[in-house]
């Protein structure tokens, strides 16, 4: 899993809670990502940032929340507004945003909604 | 948009036997092919990439992928399989976005190697 580490491992949540889902990386990339998988449909984007104190919303953003304040860290908050957040999260780093870029990514958090 | 599909959920084949795991894109323009494996509850792992130049690409643990530009296709392969090569394949493409690219998943395959 490369330099890129995600904490906790295991999450349960209660209906109606924030929570927050670590990623830390100490690859000098600039550019990290959040997905989201679940069984039989790949990973969605859900948040990107190319550089320091900048993000762009991905494809399933809606209910979710990231900030990136630090090169090293891109946290993901799960609102309440998330209709279904049950799933495996992967957090993913680059050296950029460019074509032929590779990602790396970190060992997932899976939350569980009780 | 660009999209990749991968028709197989599932592949099956014996120890020692060659494996092929399929995928196929649509792309707009040049294509940016990436092939990931995913151990159970892991995060991904990256295997190879097709950017341009020479159609075999060789990638990390004896796999290889083949680009069809004609088919439009990005099939991996291995000559032998693993018991240890049973796990969950996505090929991915690039797809264009402001100030960069992002990376478009299949929807996996997953490999399973029998003894």
């Amino acid at each position: 899993d490369g330099g890129i580490t995600q904490s906790p491992k295991y999450l349960f949540r209660k209906e109606g809670q924030n929570v927050t889902l670590s990623c830390e990386q100490n690859l000098n990339h600039d550019a990290m990502y959040w997905y989201r998988q679940d069984p039989g449909q790949g990973l969605r984007l859900i948040y990107y940032s190319q550089i320091v104190n900048d993000f762009q919303k991905g494809d399933i953003a809606e209910g979710y929340s990231v900030s990136r304040e630090k090169k090293e860290s891109f946290p993901l908050t799960v609102t309440s507004a998330q209709k279904n957040p049950t799933a495996f999260y992967l957090c993913a780093s680059s050296s950029g945003l460019a074509e032929n870029n590779e990602q790396f990514f970190g060992p997932g958090t899976r939350l569980t909604v009780l | 948009a660009q999209s990749v599909a991968q028709p197989e959920d599932q592949v099956n084949v014996a120890e020692g036997n060659p494996l092929t795991v399929k995928c196929t894109y649509s792309v707009s323009g040049n294509p940016y092919l990436f092939w990931y494996v995913q151990y159970p509850n892991r995060g991904l792992q990256f295997l190879l990439k097709y950017i341009t130049g020479d159609n075999l690409v060789k990638g990390s643990y004896g796999f290889e992928a083949e680009f069809n530009k004609s088919q439009t296709s990005f099939h991996l392969k291995k000559p032998s399989a693993l018991v240890s090569d049973s796990a969950l394949y996505f090929c991915a493409v690039r797809e264009p976005l402001t100030g960069g690219f992002k990376t478009i998943f299949g929807a996996g395959t997953r490999l399973f190697v029998k003894a």
